[in-house]
């Protein structure tokens, strides 16, 4: 149970252009979906928090009209990252929290989406 | 100072060996700890999830929480080849907050 997928895997888009990322939960309903982003060697650093029906809520210094999120359902999240550059370059992980889960805290990741932006 | 610090490793032991990994924090008011394997290229795969001073158990994996200390642990029992990957702790203040903080990531090789 609690499986998160991600799709694409792997996108290289050129500079200028813009990519959308799909999470979604498989076998639940997620409330609540974040989005990471993890540099080489790096820890995960979240970007935003969304609820399914909500404006996302942006971590400091992520810019909210180039990262767009949009949680339009209780199983799907996406991630649209708008006039990519190289340095938006990066491993890009969401994950959920399951609908009910209560009062615990932990998260379902997704395998993640390489970008690549030339 | 950072709110987690864990040590990046990489860390190296023969197949069978006993593994600790630690974190330490800064922020007493973390309640809720865990700890993810993530391999290279992939998302991290939660493994343990603790709220409270002591021990945890889930087969070769035993959680350790010493919240007087601000120090947690992961030790695995029987160490395998397929356990190689990067071990990254987590922990929140709980208290409907979600924002997990992590660790760097300690990188794990299991030698045969």
């Amino acid at each position: 149970g609690a499986v998160v997928s991600q799709h694409p895997s792997w996108v290289i888009c050129k500079s200028g252009t813009s990519v959308k990322i799909e999470c979604r939960s498989l076998d639940f309903q997620a409330t609540t979906m974040f989005w990471y982003r993890q540099f080489p060697k790096q820890s995960l650093m979240l970007m935003a928090t969304s609820n399914e029906g909500s404006k996302a809520t942006y971590e400091q210094g992520v810019e909210k009209d180039k990262f767009l999120i949009n949680h339009a359902s209780l199983t799907l999240s996406t991630l649209t990252v708008t006039s990519a550059h190289p340095e938006d370059s990066s491993f890009y992980i969401c994950s959920a929290r399951e609908r009910g889960q209560g009062i615990t805290y932990e998260q379902y990741f997704g395998p993640g989406t390489r970008l690549t932006v030339t | 100072q950072k709110e987690v610090e864990q040590d990046p490793g990489p860390l190296s032991v023969p197949e069978g060996a006993i593994v600790s990994l630690n974190c330490t924090y800064s922020n007493s008011a973390f309640q809720y700890f865990m700890w993810y394997r993530q391999y290279s290229r992939k998302g991290p795969e939660l493994l343990m999830y603790t709220y409270s001073s002591g021990n945890k158990e889930d087969g070769r994996f035993t959680a350790q929480v010493d919240k007087s200390s601000k120090y947690i642990s992961l030790f695995i029992r029987d160490s395998q080849p397929s356990d190689s990957a990067t071990y990254l702790c987590a922990m929140t203040e709980g208290a409907g907050s979600y924002q997990l903080t992590f660790g760097k990531g300690t990188k794990l090789s299991v030698i045969p």
